[in-house]
């Protein structure tokens, strides 16, 4: 079976920053990856998701997320992060589906 | 469009007893899921289901059963409940086309304390 490793459980960061939320995966075969983003008191909405094709993958709200094969890692990154991205930041590799514990990204003003 | 709905949003049930969170979507996707949240566990498949009439053990399925009687409706039962069994549960469904895994779309929870 896949598991999923999300390196952080909480991130802090300043508005405007840079921001990167690890998340290595462990598998075998071909796998599909994905990030989801929760905000407080609702469900999960996907960011991005890498099936197959070019490693840099551009997701929603500026977020971004590379593959990298040999580093088992699909990290995902923004160049500058605003208030609003405060929320829990879920990565996810499928064939059975499996999620990360969760990063907590926290944006101060 | 409504999506996926849940009910109830959050219940308080004795243990002992047997509950049933509702789910049902309204997009025709094949396949759906049920998940526990858990603070420092990240989500947890408990059940899935590929297409209607068929269901399948996820990884945390003990003290939970499902059926899928059509494509639209998954519901969760827990038989007996019990404290463990307390947390955030997130109905979620996908529309499975052949080529792999696709986006998940997730309800708004059941949030669930067993006392």
């Amino acid at each position: 079976a896949q598991s999923v490793t999300q390196l952080d459980s909480q991130v802090p960061v300043f508005e405007e920053a840079p921001v990167e939320l690890r998340c290595n995966y462990s598998s075998s075969v071909s796998v599909y990856l994905f990030w989801y983003v929760q905000y407080p008191n609702q469900g999960l909405q996907l960011l991005l998701k890498y099936l197959s094709g070019s490693t840099l993958v551009k997701g929603i709200n500026g977020f971004e997320a590379e593959f990298n094969k040999s580093q088992t890692s699909f990290h995902l990154r923004k160049p500058s992060v605003h208030i609003s991205d405060t929320a829990e930041y879920f990565c996810a590799a499928s064939n059975d589906m499996r999620f990360g514990a969760g990063t907590r990204l926290t944006v101060k003003p | 469009i409504a999506g996926i709905t849940q009910a109830p949003t959050s219940q308080i049930l004795a243990a002992g007893r047997r509950m049933t969170l509702r789910c049902t979507q309204d997009m025709r996707h094949n396949a759906m899921y049920w998940y526990r949240q858990d603070l420092g566990l990240g989500l947890r498949l408990i059940h899935y289901s590929n297409t209607a009439g068929t269901t399948g053990k996820g990884e945390v399925p003990d003290g939970y059963s499902v059926s899928r009687a059509n494509t639209d409706d998954f519901p969760l039962t827990l038989a007996s409940a019990v404290p463990s069994q307390t947390s955030v549960y997130f109905c979620a469904s996908s529309d499975s086309n052949g080529k792999g895994p696709e986006e998940q779309f997730f309800g708004p929870g059941t949030r669930l304390t067993v006392l």
